[in-house]
Formats: C-alpha cells, sequence, structure tokens
C-alpha cells in the first residue's frame, strides 16, 4: 500500500515560472491537504479539500491554487513561483474532514525558486 | 480554534523518560487532543490521541487531567531514534472543515548518548 505519494521529490525552479507538485493517495480519503513547512514557522496550511469537487483557503493560500477533480488527486500549482516560496511542501489526507481525524503525510516536495 | 502552547525544545538522554506537556485552555467539549511525530525530512505521522485521563499505545502514553486544559506525552526510556518534533494538536470530533487544525512548531526533543 503506497499511501500518500508526492510528485517531484525536489526541484529548483526559476522565478516567475509555472510549477505543478503532485499528490496522489489511494486510501480513497474524503479529506486532502498542503502545508508548507519552513524553519521556525511550523507546518502551515496552504489549501485543504473536505471532499472530491471542493476546495478551501488555509493559512497562507496566497500564490497557490488548488484543484479536486476526483478522490485520489490533489495537485498544488504556483502560477508565477517567487524566492518566497521556497518551502518544503507536505500532502496529506484523512479519512473525513474532521480535525480530529488523522491525518497521513506524504514524503515532501523541497521546492526551491531561484 | 483551540490554541495550544508547548516548549519550543527539549533535550535528553538515552534510557530516560521524557515528558512533554502542552496547555490548551480553550479546549471546547468536542475537542479531542492528538499528538504527531516528525523525523527530519519526513512528513508528520500520528502517534496518539485521546479525550481525558489516560490512553497507552506501544510508542507513547497521554495523560490528560480532568480540566483538559493541559496534556503531556510521555515518551518512556527514550532512544536517539526518538528525537525528532512533536506536535501538539487539539481538534473537533464532530463538525468537519480541512482548515480548522493548526500545527504550529511543535516542540524539538532532542535525545543524545
Amino acid at each position: 500500500i503506497a499511501g500518500i505519494t508526492q510528485a517531484p521529490t525536489s526541484q529548483i525552479l526559476a522565478a516567475g515560472r509555472r510549477m505543478t507538485l503532485r499528490c496522489t493517495q489511494d486510501m480513497r480519503h474524503n479529506a486532502m491537504y498542503w502545508y508548507r513547512q519552513d524553519l521556525g514557522l511550523g507546518l502551515r496550511l496552504i489549501h485543504y479539500s473536505n471532499t472530491a469537487g471542493t476546495t478551501g483557503k488555509g493559512e497562507v493560500p496566497d500564490g497557490y491554487s488548488v484543484s479536486r477533480a476526483n478522490t485520489d488527486d490533489f495537485p498544488l500549482t504556483l502560477a508565477s513561483a517567487v524566492p518566497s516560496q521556497t518551502s518544503v511542501y507536505f500532502c496529506a489526507s484523512s479519512a473525513s474532514s474532521v480535525p480530529a481525524d488523522t491525518q497521513y503525510f506524504g514524503p515532501g516536495t523541497r521546492l526551491t525558486v531561484l | 480554534l483551540a490554541k495550544t502552547t508547548q516548549p519550543i525544545s527539549m533535550d535528553s538522554y538515552e534510557g530516560q523518560e521524557v515528558n512533554i506537556t502542552c496547555s490548551h485552555n480553550n479546549i471546547a467539549t468536542n475537542d479531542y487532543i492528538t499528538w504527531y511525530q516528525q523525523f527530519p525530512s519526513q512528513g508528520p505521522r500520528f502517534i496518539i490521541q485521546g479525550y481525558k485521563t489516560k490512553v497507552t499505545n506501544e510508542v507513547a502514553s497521554l495523560f490528560i487531567p480532568a480540566d483538559r486544559k493541559s496534556s503531556t506525552l510521555s515518551l518512556p526510556r527514550v532512544s536517539l531514534s526518538d528525537t525528532a518534533v512533536y506536535y501538539c494538536l487539539v481538534g473537533d470530533i464532530l463538525t468537519g472543515g480541512g482548515n480548522k487544525l493548526t500545527f504550529g512548531t511543535g516542540t524539538q526533543l532532542k535525545v543524545e548518548l
């Protein structure tokens, strides 16, 4: 069982370029999340999806967009990357959207924007 | 949203018991307390969850007093491999909403020989 997979593992990107981070889960979970992790700031929620077809904004959504066309996939797009988006990005999922439900995390994508 | 406060960092030695306390003064009736562990270069993983009193599993114990305004994660006889960041979270068990959970900065536990 793969759980959650993310791609790419790491990426160096020129500022201004468009980038999509991929996230796929095989647990048939309803809810999915994107976090970014920066030194000293912990994990911050970017966007979330309570169920397929719906998305919502988290704590730091500016500069990012998401879509949830089906249950398994939850891509995160940076339309025009900026250096402040250099971070480690984690995708997560949970069976339901209740906050107490266990979240399962992917291995992360390390993104550097130059 | 119930805000949590936990120490930024803790140091310990192998074989010792480590207790990490988290305060959540405005916890609500439907909130559960969950702890996650994150190793370097990995995503967080669930370790334990509780509502009140004591919960124990193969990894840790969670102590929650009657007023539920704090909780303590107890790691028995830590080893070097327990060096990680530990997050305390408080979340509703009933009401959906993916944006209602905050991880914060966690507690960096460093275990030495």
